[in-house]
């Protein structure tokens, strides 16, 4: 069946550092989103990308989708202790309803 | 607008027994969809309901768990004869749109301990 992969697992940074997550799927998606869950909470989305190759801002959170269409990350520049959880990307497949999502990477900065 | 809301947000039940969760989506969210999640991992699609219809169901679930979203309102989760395997956080999420896919909104979640 459908995977996505998404690697780091975990990833330690100082405050100020930067982070990136990568997602891989198996199979070509239709779109792919990306959530935030907090410790002890529930995901929120953050960002939803379409297009081969759209790269899209949020203030320090830089979102690309692989030209393929299989492929995404999420790059974090100089980090912040608000930044702190899991990020998950999650992505949809053609003609299909279900939301596959990765194991997620946790971001830690390390004290 | 209160947002997505589930209850019980805790519940501990013995092994063999039967729980029901409730969902209740924003209002006016059509689509609604339940999902498993165990520590470490994202969460795990179980069933997706368009207004009152259940269009889609895991294959990974048994059929000891079923959904309902009566009058495509609020939704209810049943597992059956629970079983240790089956303790995770159970999440609600809902959302708006006809084809195109769009932002999920995620209740807090049941806790499901089973002893």
């Amino acid at each position: 069946g459908q995977q996505v992969m998404q690697i780091p697992q975990y990833q330690h940074v100082q405050e100020g550092e930067d982070f990136t997550t990568y997602c891989n799927s198996s199979t070509t998606l239709s779109n792919i989103q990306w959530y935030k869950q907090r410790p002890g909470g529930h995901p929120v989305f953050l960002i939803q990308l379409v297009k081969s190759g759209e790269v899209k801002k949020q203030k320090r959170l830089t979102f690309q989708f692989g030209e393929a269409k299989k492929n995404s990350s999420l790059h974090i520049t100089a980090t912040q202790t608000t930044d702190v959880g899991t990020y998950f990307c999650a992505g949809y497949s053609f003609g299909n309803y279900q939301l596959i999502w990765g194991a997620g990477t946790k971001l830690i900065i390390k004290p | 607008d209160t947002g997505v809301s589930q209850n019980p947000r805790h519940k501990i039940t013995k092994r063999g027994q039967n729980v029901t969760f409730r969902c209740d989506p924003i209002s006016e969210h059509n689509r609604l969809y339940w999902y498993r999640q165990t520590l470490g991992q994202g969460p795990e699609f179980l069933t997706y309901f368009q207004n009152e219809a259940q269009l889609e169901k895991s294959r990974l679930l048994s059929d000891r768990f079923s959904a309902e979203r009566p009058k495509g309102s609020f939704s209810t989760l049943e597992i059956q004869r629970t079983e240790q395997g089956d303790s995770a956080m159970y999440l609600c999420a809902s959302s708006f749109g006809q084809g195109y896919p769009y932002e999920q909104y995620f209740g807090p979640g049941t806790r499901l301990t089973v002893t």
